[in-house]
């Protein structure tokens, strides 16, 4: 069975870079059916994508955020990587890493726990 | 404020049938694949209806999507306590290049 797990420090201070990884074990991360791509979910508000990457390292960002972004696939470790940089306080959120069908653009079929993000002093 | 637009909240009683639409515009409903996400209080969101009207392996047949034009509706039916849940609907939109959410729905269960 497919598993997700994210990883990264829970506090980041404001104008400091957010790093978090996610490692994806029960399956390969090498699949040509799938993207592997970020979420987050601030308090009370619905999910908003931020980016995806596929196993090429051919990568989808969202235009709101994509300056600020970057993602990154490591296939040796199963592993998948985000960066976002110059965080303020409107960047705390849940963050969830998620497999992202290719076929139907917008379907995340695997998720993984989440973890809480603070962007603080 | 999201690119899709759903109902803030909805309400039924146990055993009875709710529907939650999603509403949005050609560059996204009308022209692309529709997801719905259940989100239980403190855990993930889970996928239950892909490809518009697909459910995944091991979703109860109580749940159902449809697409007409530029918006999408899930129903629920024999409705349960535990489907009580925070319910999003997701899609791609061309316009704007991105993958994007509702703002959600959020189901009481009388």
């Amino acid at each position: 069975q497919l598993q997700l797990q994210e990883s990264g420090p829970g506090l980041v201070k404001p104008s400091e870079t957010l790093s978090l990884t996610c490692t994806v074990s029960g399956g390969s991360i090498s699949s040509v059916d799938h993207y592997w791509g970020w979420i987050r979910q601030s308090p009370g508000k619905g999910p908003e994508w931020i980016a995806s990457v596929y196993y090429t390292g051919a990568t989808s960002n969202n235009p709101s955020l994509r300056r600020r972004v970057s993602i990154s696939v490591d296939t040796s470790k199963n592993q998948f990587s985000l960066t976002l940089s110059s965080v303020t306080a409107a960047d705390t959120a849940v963050y969830y890493c998620a497999r992202d069908v290719f076929t139907w653009l917008g379907t995340f079929d695997s998720w993984g726990q989440g973890t809480m993000v603070t962007v603080s002093p | 404020q999201s690119v899709l637009t759903q109902s803030p909240s909805v309400s039924a009683a146990p055993g009875q049938k709710v529907t939650i639409s999603c509403s949005g515009s050609g560059s996204n409903i009308e022209n692309n694949y529709v997801s719905w996400y259940q989100q239980l209080p403190g855990t993930a969101p889970k996928l239950l209806i892909y490809d518009n009207n697909v459910r995944p392996s091991g979703i109860p047949d109580r749940f159902s999507g449809s697409k007409s034009g530029t918006s999408a509706t899930l129903g629920i039916t024999g409705l349960q306590t535990g489907d009580e849940a925070d319910y999003y609907c997701g899609t791609w939109d061309s316009r704007l290049g991105a993958r994007v959410f509702g703002g959600g729905t959020k189901l009481t269960v009388l």
